[in-house]
């Protein structure tokens, strides 16, 4: 049982290029959601989803895509990247839709030049 | 709208101190509250949280919160800090269903032996 794994870990982009970072789950949860964490600013979500096929803006979602074509996926999309969006991303996933405990991911470290 | 804040980025104790970190939340209703831990490098990790019932919460690692509705907090806290404690704590509310959570700013932890 692996968790909540994300890929790549760290990444380097130029701006306008684009990318898509990665996340799985292996525990059939539900609920899956994407963070970025700036200093001084916590984590804020980006972009949320209760299931396959179904998807939802979070607080940040500008310059961001996602789909979730199945349970276990939940890949986040840069269509062209800005410094702006140099941060730490986080997936996360939780089992229903109460407030049950978010697994998170390690992180992938994106830097936008 | 909700939020949280929680009023010292840093904190320093000395091992075998006392603890508590602060968190204040502005929510409308009744809140869910959470304290996660992130180690350097690592994903978040939940160390307790309220829903209802007992206003005083145990959680893992030792720890402890106390939700005042009152003064509208949700204070973590640790009769014995221990040098692997050193991380950075994060609370969080829940916001609109689904596990939307949003994240205080976080308190750094430094632990001097």
């Amino acid at each position: 049982n692996a968790g909540v794994t994300q890929t790549p870990k760290f990444q380097v982009l130029k701006t306008g290029q684009s990318m898509t970072l990665q996340c799985a789950q292996d525990m059939n949860h539900e609920y899956m959601s994407w963070y970025r964490q700036d200093p001084g600013m916590g984590l804020r979500l980006i972009h949320y989803s209760v299931g396959a096929g179904i998807t939802d803006q979070g607080e940040v979602p500008n310059g961001y895509n996602v789909s979730r074509s199945t349970t276990e996926d939940f890949p986040l999309r840069l269509l062209s990247a800005a410094p702006s969006q140099t941060s730490v991303y986080f997936c996360a996933s939780s089992p229903g839709q109460t407030y049950n405990e978010q697994f998170f991911g390690p992180g992938t470290r994106l830097t936008v030049l | 709208a909700q939020s949280v804040t929680q009023p010292d980025i840093h904190i320093t104790v000395s091992e075998g101190a006392s603890l508590e970190l602060r968190c204040n939340y502005s929510y409308g209703a009744t809140p869910y509250l959470f304290w996660y831990v992130q180690s350097p490098g690592q994903g978040l990790q939940l160390l307790l949280k309220y829903f209802s019932g007992d206003t005083l919460v145990q959680g893992i690692k030792g720890f402890e919160a106390e939700f005042k509705r009152s003064q509208s907090s949700f204070n973590l806290r640790k009769p014995s800090v221990h040098w692997s404690d050193a991380a950075e704590y994060f609370c969080a509310v829940g916001s609109g269903g689904y596990n939307k959570l949003i994240f205080g700013a976080g308190t750094r932890l430094a632990v001097h032996p």
